[in-house]
């Protein structure tokens, strides 16, 4: 069964201060690893998608990086807009939905 | 506005009615998914839909739940005699196909009283 698991659980960091979250996966062949944003009561917002060991994606202060075993959402000078639960989910060969992790609460403090 | 719309976005219901959620999927994506998310946690993976065809159905899905896509446009969620262990967000996502990013709506959220 496909398993997804995100630490830390919750984060607090200063504005400017660089941070990662990181995204675990156990899962019958990746055919993709999703990141998603959620603000508080609205559904999860598409950042990033990975397809193969090795790559990564960026988005102004966001980057993701992809091994064969888990995920990183590096976070380069947070600002306090970038607070939001950070969202891990794999697709695997035998799956045809997603499987998310339980997210990584993010505070970034002005 | 073209991307996933959810109607209600919320919803108060008592314990033992039946409620029905609407979700306009993007316009040329023919894949559909139902997820649900209670606090604190990543959504759970309900069912999907590969144009009008129902094709997978998680083991959460009790009998008492039924989706349906008609016409392989917009798709409903309906749940027969809720129970409070219903209430949750419940998130609707569309995507173009297999492992392609899924796109999600507001979502509706659910209270059984």
């Amino acid at each position: 069964e496909d398993q997804v698991t995100q630490s830390p659980e919750a984060l607090r960091l200063q504005e400017g201060e660089s941070s990662s979250l990181n995204c675990s996966y156990t899962v019958s062949g990746l055919r993709g690893l999703f990141w998603y944003r959620q603000d508080p009561g609205k559904g999860p917002e598409f950042l990033f998608t990975l397809y193969s060991a090795g790559e990564e994606k960026e988005k102004e202060r966001l980057k993701a990086t992809l091994t064969k075993k888990e995920s990183f959402l590096h976070i380069t000078a947070p600002k306090p807009e970038d607070s939001a639960t950070y969202l891990c989910a794999v697709e695997g060969n035998y799956g045809q939905n997603f499987v998310f992790g339980p997210g990584t609460r993010l505070s970034v403090l002005p | 506005d073209t991307g996933v719309s959810q109607d209600p976005r919320h919803k108060i219901t008592k314990r033992g009615q039946n409620v029905t959620f609407r979700c306009d999927p993007i316009s040329e994506h023919n894949r559909l998914y139902w997820y649900r998310q209670t606090l604190g946690q990543g959504p759970e993976f309900l069912t999907y839909f590969q144009n009008e065809a129902q094709l997978e159905k998680s083991r959460l899905l009790s009998d008492r739940f039924s989706a349906e896509r008609p016409k392989g446009s917009f798709s409903t969620l309906e749940i027969q005699r809720t129970e409070q262990g219903d209430s949750a967000m419940y998130l609707c996502a569309s995507s173009l196909a297999s492992a392609e990013t899924q796109y999600f709506g507001p979502g509706t959220r659910l209270l059984v009283l």
